[in-house]
């Protein structure tokens, strides 16, 4: 089945430091890509998405480009702010057809810390 | 900016007791679904709802779980009789698409005894 597999967590980093968090998945589909973040006390929300290989993905200064050859979509940012701390998670939805609605399969998220 | 709101926040119930979870998604979206996270695992999806019926379910969606848009504007969870295993966070969604974005509640924090 689908599957999605992150980076071991929690990460920690410095206010300024570059941020790489690492997602591989499986498919048996031609998936679209996501990652979400979770805010203390808050639902998921849709950080970046992509649809189709090569796709670059970017919010809020992060990025993550839908490598088909690797079957990954790794989360990046340049300069990350104490405001970045959060949970990430990756995920992706192979498109509706056949036995498939539309759902999420996610990866085990990913703690972030920024301290200044 | 309209949202999807999710209550009570948290419930705590004893074993074998039914509990209702609900969910108010936006307005206008026509796709629906439920998904739980155990305490330091992954978000599961659960079951997605379209046109007043189930649509998908995955295994965890077994006959002590259901759902229900009763009145146009919520969405609950229902589990019949519920087992310490059933502890977890439940977030609800919806979308306005099938494939497109899907929106998360706050989630309710389900705690069996």
């Amino acid at each position: 089945g689908d599957s999605v597999t992150q980076m071991e967590g929690p990460v920690t980093l410095s206010e300024e430091a570059f941020l790489t968090i690492n997602c591989t998945y499986t498919a048996t589909g031609y998936p679209s890509l996501f990652w979400y973040v979770q805010y203390p006390g808050e639902g998921l929300q849709l950080l970046l998405k992509a649809t189709k290989a090569d796709d670059k993905g970017s919010n809020k200064g992060f990025e993550a480009t839908y490598r088909k050859e690797t079957t990954s979509f790794h989360l990046e940012k340049g300069s990350v702010q104490v405001s970045d701390s959060a949970v990430y998670f990756c995920a992706l939805s192979v498109p509706a057809g056949g036995t498939s609605y539309g759902k999420l399969t996610f990866g085990q998220g990913t703690i972030l810390t920024v301290h200044p | 900016e309209p949202e999807v709101t999710q209550t009570p926040s948290h419930q705590v119930t004893q074993m074998g007791q039914e509990v209702i979870l609900r969910c108010v998604p936006i307005s206008n979206h026509l796709y629906f679904y439920w998904y739980r996270q155990i305490l330091g695992q992954k978000v599961e999806f659960l079951v997605s709802f379209y046109n007043n019926e189930i649509s998908e379910k995955s295994e965890i969606f077994d006959d002590q779980f259901s759902v229900e848009r009763p009145d146009g504007s919520n969405f609950t969870l229902k589990i019949r009789s519920t087992k310490l295993e059933d502890s977890a966070m439940y977030f609800c969604a919806s979308s306005l698409r099938l494939n497109g974005e899907q929106f998360f509640g706050p989630g309710t924090r389900l705690t069996v005894l």
